[in-house]
């Protein structure tokens, strides 16, 4: 069975980092590409950035590029996103979700999803 | 790519006919996904490129349209159902999702 647990999240104050992980299990995680999907009250359901499944290309939202970075550890069946000067807006439930190619690109879909991180930024 | 969902939330009874349209503001072919979040859960794949079902998912779910205009229906809504249900797009990058349409049992 597919597993994804994410953790990492935190509350943290305007401007700081936190470090979310996704921990993968039940498929060849280095053979699929990865997404970072939040959740927030005012925007919904917001992909935020993905990775292909060597590391070999990133990707991000417009409105994290520059304060976020994915990466993947693949001996370690683990995601990551480390985020940066973090803003209000940023606050939501973080999830880690696989993509069914080894590539991040159209015609793709998110399956299966973690549980989810919640990060708040507030001071 | 903005997708749009109708309607915002529903109410019907065990065994009505549900349906929830998604409509893009391109042509995106068939490229859309629709998405099941249960209270407190994740998200959870249902239908993938318009109208083909997830494995595993039951066969009351099913998704029509191409272009601009699809189609998401409950063949006789369940109480197991209630739940947010998403449209997304894979089209375009980056991938976008409908605002969501919350199902309820009257």
């Amino acid at each position: 069975e597919v597993q994804l647990l994410e953790s990492g999240g935190g509350l943290v104050q305007p401007g700081g980092s936190l470090r979310l992980s996704c921990a993968a299990s039940g498929f060849t995680f280095s053979n699929s590409a990865m997404s970072w999907v939040r959740q927030t009250p005012g925007r919904g359901l917001e992909w935020v950035s993905a990775i292909n499944g060597g590391g070999d290309g990133t990707f991000y939202a417009v409105s994290v590029a520059g304060r976020f970075t994915v990466s993947r550890d693949n001996s370690k069946n683990t995601l990551f996103l480390q985020m940066k000067n973090l803003r209000a807006e940023d606050t939501g439930l973080y999830y880690c979700a696989k993509e069914p190619g080894y590539t991040y690109g159209t015609g793709n879909w998110f399956d299966p999803w973690g549980q989810g991180t919640l990060v708040t930024v507030s001071s | 790519i903005q997708m749009t969902q109708s309607p915002s939330s529903l109410s019907a009874s065990v065994g009505d006919r549900v349906t929830i349209t998604c409509q893009a503001n391109q042509d995106i072919s068939n490229y859309l996904n629709w998405y099941q979040q249960r209270p407190g859960k994740a998200p959870k794949l249902l239908i993938y490129d318009a109208s083909e079902v997830e494995t595993g998912v039951s066969s009351r779910f099913s998704g029509s349209g191409s272009g601009t205009d699809f189609s998401f229906t409950i063949s006789g809504l369940q109480p197991e159902d209630i739940a947010t249900y998403y449209c997304q797009q894979s089209h375009s990058l980056p991938p976008t999702f409908g605002q969501g349409t919350r199902v309820e049992i009257k």
